[in-house]
Parts: structure tokens; sequence; C-alpha cells
């Protein structure tokens, strides 16, 4: 069985600042780790994922992450944040696809909020 | 190509009310499933499809039914709508690592 913690449910950063949300992961099996985004009233846009190639991702909007084996962790982290990133950013994880990676299973989510 | 595709886009129910939420995925994928997102709960898996004919439970399948007779659909059936089941539905397909999400349903039960 998989699982994330996505750590801080409400992240608030100033325009220009780094944004790190934060993510860490269970899994018996080699784990691949997603990032989704969700604007308001809106549907899921994946932004990057590990599926056991580069250790650091790089994805969309300038967001990257990157896997740590031995933190268990799958961290996202933009550079500058920008006012059009507040959004609700979802992490999720399943397992191999040819190891019966069927479920998706994601995190409760991080609300990041930009501020001038 | 038009991906996943759900209908109704919002729907408001009485309690013990019947309904079906739509969804087809025109991309001929084997995989499918259906999922609820409440606040400060994230998405949660209510039912997967690994194919018609083929559907198992996930984390959260009371109160909800499916079926797969074919390949491009994928319904959620409410038989009896409790409040509790107030949330915005996601369906979605996959091939190999990329998961199609609709862009949901917002239900609520009154």
């Amino acid at each position: 069985a998989q699982s994330v913690t996505q750590l801080g449910s409400h992240v608030s950063v100033s325009e220009g600042a780094l944004v790190l949300l934060r993510c860490n992961y269970s899994s018996s099996v080699p784990p691949y780790l997603f990032w989704y985004v969700q604007y308001p009233n809106q549907g899921l846009q994946l932004l990057l994922k590990y599926t056991s190639a580069a250790t650091l991702v790089k994805g969309i909007n300038g967001f990257e992450a990157e896997f740590k084996k031995s933190e268990t962790s799958f961290h996202l982290t933009k550079p500058s944040a920008h006012m059009s990133d507040a959004a609700e950013y979802f992490c999720a994880v399943s397992g191999p696809i040819t190891g019966g990676g069927n479920k998706l299973t994601f995190g409760t989510g991080t609300q990041l909020k930009v501020e001038l | 190509n038009a991906g996943v595709t759900q209908t109704p886009k919002f729907q408001v129910l009485k309690t013990g009310q019947s309904m079906t939420l739509q969804c087809a995925q025109d991309m001929n994928h084997e995989y499918m499933s259906w999922y609820r997102q409440d606040p400060g709960m994230g998405l949660r898996l209510i039912h997967y499809s690994v194919g018609a004919g083929i559907t198992d439970q996930g984390e959260v399948p009371n109160g909800y039914n499916v079926s797969r007779s074919t390949t491009e659909d994928f319904p959620l059936r409410l038989l009896s709508a409790a409040p509790s089941q107030t949330s915005v539905y996601f369906c979605a397909s996959r091939r190999g690592t990329f998961w199609y999400f609709g862009a949901g349903t917002r239900l609520s039960v009154l």
C-alpha cells in the first residue's frame, strides 16, 4: 500500500520568494510520484511526475521536485513565486504500473497563497 | 479526442434520491476510476476498473455502485443519496503513467 503526507495545509509566501511544498511518501514498492495543481473550481493539472528516471524532475510553470529515497520525500519547489501560482497543490503516489499500480493515492493538499 | 468527459457538471439531489454520474473516455484506456474530493481530505478513491467487466473497490466505496460494460464508459451510481455524499466527483482514466482527469461533477445532497 502507498500513502503520502503533505506537511502544511496552508502555505503563504510573498511574491518573488521561494515556494517549498512538502510531501513525504510511504510505499512498499518503488513509487511513482506526482504533483498536481488545482485552481479554484477547476480540475486537476499535472505539474510533474517521477517514474524512476532522474531524481530531479522539472515540470511546468517553473516548478521542480527532487525524489529523495533516503528521506522518503518528494518536495515541490519554485525559485520565485508569482501571483498566478496561488492554488491548491496535491502530491500523489502510485506503485509501478506493471506491479499492479492501479491506485493513485493523494495527499490532503496544500493551499498556496501568494501575497504582494 | 475529447479526453475524459463527465456529466452533469452540477447536480442537486434530495436525500434518498438516486442518480448516475456519467464518465466517458475516447482514448481506449483500460483503466478508469472515480474519486471524491472533500475539503481537507484530498481526493479519495471510490471505485476503479481495469477493463470492461472488471471493477473493484477503492478507499470509500460505501453508498456507490459501478459497472463497466464498455471500455469507454464508467458510470457511478448513487442508489439512495445522503448528505454525506455532497462532494466534487472526479473520473479518471490511465494509460501508462499518465492519469487523465475529467472536469468534475459538483454534487449537493440536501
